[in-house]
């Protein structure tokens, strides 16, 4: 079945960087459009960020453009969210998510980031 | 790019249909159909219930439906079970190629 695992989650101070990971299996990794979304706590999904199958299309929400940078090893079946610039409010549970255009159709359970001094 | 608007919550008593409203602009809901609808249980990951509008995955119940209007989607839950209480998020694509979620509603079962 798929499986998504996220990790790399953690406390972070304001300023900080964070890498997190996804290993994929129970499907087609490099057939697959993936996004990074978020959910801060108590607080709604944002999307932030896809990649195409290859690796060489990239979209980005405008909270974190230029921040954060997608990227993708279809050889390991991983999918990575390097993030810079941390701020207080990029504090949420960051979610692994098959698809990327039309629909999200598998999450993983997420990792969550805490950026605090 | 703004948040799609959803009502914060919405009930109905078990066997009741109960429908979920999801408002954007001509850029996101209302250009393309690429509406989706998911399901959030409390301290769960989201599930995809909907996806192209109306088109629903392998394994969701056809309690659940979907459709849209212009730039209003909307998500109607028939036969209403105790199980379907949870959040539920509107997405939908855009014309500046990201994603955009609905600010979510609480569907609760009286």
């Amino acid at each position: 079945q798929v499986r998504l695992v996220e990790s790399g989650g953690g406390l972070v101070k304001p300023g900080g960087s964070l890498r997190l990971s996804c290993a994929a299996s129970g499907f087609t990794f490099s057939d697959s459009y993936m996004s990074w979304i978020r959910q801060a706590p108590g607080k709604g999904l944002e999307w932030l960020s896809y990649i195409s199958t290859s690796g060489n299309t990239m979209y980005y929400a405008d909270s974190v453009k230029g921040r954060f940078t997608i990227s993708r090893d279809n050889a390991k079946n991983s999918l990575l969210l390097q993030m810079n610039s941390l701020r207080a409010e990029d504090t949420a549970v960051y979610h692994c998510v098959r698809g990327g255009r039309s629909h999200f159709d598998y999450w993983g359970q997420g990792t969550l980031v805490t950026v605090s001094s | 790019q703004s948040a799609l608007s959803q009502p914060a919550s919405v009930s109905g008593s078990p066997g009741q249909s109960i429908t979920i409203s999801c408002t954007g602009t001509s850029s996101d809901v209302g250009g393309y159909n690429y509406v989706s609808w998911c399901q959030q249980h409390p301290g769960k990951a989201p599930k995809l219930m909907i996806y192209d509008v109306s088109k629903r995955p392998s394994g969701v119940s056809n309690r659940f439906s979907a459709s849209k209007s212009g730039n209003t989607a909307s998500l109607t839950i028939s036969g209403l079970q105790a199980e379907d209480e949870a959040d539920y998020y509107c997405s939908s694509y855009t014309n500046s190629g990201s994603h955009v979620f609905g600010t979510g509603t609480k569907v609760t079962v009286l």
